[in-house]
């Protein structure tokens, strides 16, 4: 089963907001990493938050993490076009290393 | 450094031919990964190896499918037969070390006829 799961699934905003993205999960994990795809590409990593984190930022993006709620938020602020792609964030368990995806949100931002 | 580096990029086939996807890591990585992603259930993980080791494969959806690695710059996944439902994108990904980021290949798109 998939251990993250993204909320929404598609999400579309202007040019210059921001833009939320959700991530749940089920069990217990080490580390929670934001992923981005670009249509017809490989994934790109954007950022990793542990465990023992509740806030991480890396440029535009600002990405939280709630361990008693099993949940983290990726914030992209004054989004471009070029930020249009699928978000996806991947976990990985206590006692595992392996990488479980949700099935991301996709983000288009309109110019 | 180039990256991960797969090819083919595309691969159509017919169905019951065989099908051997490459994939070239990153050097020094010492954990390799393949991925499929479908529409319908996403990304998901096949196989992942430690220093050239299957650690484990029990993502590999059944014994059509096989992997190895015989040295640290490659690695192969074959569909032996293909199925129709075995069309999806194929993702490689490796990293230097266990809960590191990973870095992915751009992918083989697989159509099977």
């Amino acid at each position: 089963s998939q251990q993250g799961e993204e909320d929404p699934q598609a999400l579309s905003i202007q040019e210059g907001e921001n833009a939320t993205m959700n991530c749940s999960y089920k069990t217990s994990i080490n580390n929670l990493q934001w992923y981005r795809q670009n249509s017809g590409r490989g994934l790109v990593h954007l950022i990793l938050i542990r465990s023992n984190e509740r806030e991480k930022h890396s440029g535009r993006l600002r990405v939280t993490l709630d361990t008693s709620k099993k949940s983290s938020s990726l914030l992209i602020t004054a989004s471009r076009a070029a930020d249009t792609a699928s978000y996806f964030c991947a976990t990985d368990g206590a006692g595992s290393y392996q990488l479980t995806f949700g099935k991301g949100t996709k983000l288009s931002v309109i110019p | 450094d180039a990256g991960v580096i797969q090819s083919p990029r595309h691969e159509v086939t017919e169905m019951g031919q065989e099908v051997t996807l490459r994939c070239k890591p990153i050097s020094g990585h010492d954990y390799l990964f393949w991925y499929r992603q479908t529409m319908m259930r996403g990304l998901e993980l096949l196989i992942y190896f430690n220093n050239n080791v299957p650690i484990d494969d029990s993502g590999m959806p059944e014994d059509r499918f096989s992997a190895k690695m015989p040295n640290a710059s490659f690695s192969t996944l074959k569909i032996q037969p293909s199925e129709p439902r075995d069309s999806a994108v194929y993702f490689c990904a490796s990293t230097p070390w266990q809960g590191n980021e990973q870095f992915f290949g751009p992918g083989t798109r697989l159509t099977v006829l």
